[in-house]
């Protein structure tokens, strides 16, 4: 079981927006500004999407945003691709001894 | 440009010991942290341990404390995981990260496929 939960699976047809959830406790993602999400394709590593809840590193498309309330953050993804269809991860910093967490992962199909 | 460049896949037989590696170039390696991230078949992230290169000062997830070591080299710029003894569920993807402010994973190497099986 993960630290941070995320839904299984989530799908948008190209053009649509889609909202991916990552819930934790006030320990992670709702006591720190610390949450990253990771895109990973089939057979590749993970890709840095968003860090610090909603910054976008350099040449991550503005398609992708972040946010959060509570203890729950979220990535957007508007305008869907078909090149967006992939795993998605939320992590957040932790005062737990394991530094940080993942959530289980959530699957993108674009349909 | 930063880059992570990891060792190759090994296949190897229950109870052998491994280390693989992990070396980083285009940035400053001792003052970032280096970590490790699991990934088994078909499943998820899982965070092992991170190692601060300036003073080799390290932390391991509570899953993975006593079962891995991890070790850096400064002067070759390479970080390293290793096992004593494998065991089949050894068996994963194996990630070494660059650490950021904010335990941001922001630079990934290749990844390592460990297959251990007798």
């Amino acid at each position: 079981q993960s630290a941070l939960t995320q839904p299984a699976s989530v799908s948008g047809s190209p053009g649509q927006s889609i909202t991916i959830s990552c819930t934790g406790t006030s320990s992670d993602v709702g006591g720190y500004n610390y949450v990253s999400w990771y895109q990973q394709h089939p057979g590749k590593a993970p890709k840095l999407m968003i860090y610090e809840v909603s910054n976008r590193p350099s040449g991550v498309s503005n398609r992708f945003s972040g946010s959060k309330s509570g203890n729950t953050a979220s990535l957007t993804i508007s305008g869907l691709q078909a090149e967006d269809e992939a795993d998605y991860y939320c992590s957040s910093y932790t005062t737990s001894n394991t530094l940080v967490v993942f959530g289980g992962g959530t699957k993108l199909t674009v349909l | 440009e930063v880059q992570l460049v990891q060792s190759g896949a090994e296949v190897k037989k229950p109870g052998e010991s491994l280390k693989i590696s992990c070396k980083g170039s285009g940035y400053s390696f001792t003052t970032y942290w280096i970590g490790w991230v699991r990934q088994m078949p078909g499943k998820g992230l899982e965070s092992m341990g991170i190692i601060y290169p300036g003073d080799s000062d390290t932390r391991y997830s509570p899953s993975f404390q006593g079962q891995v070591t991890i070790s850096v080299d400064r002067s070759i710029t390479t970080a390293y995981l290793q096992w004593s003894s494998l065991k089949a569920s050894d068996t994963a993807m194996y990630y070494c990260v660059r650490r950021s402010s904010g335990s941001v994973f922001d630079y990934w190497g290749q990844g390592t496929l460990v297959t251990v099986s007798s």
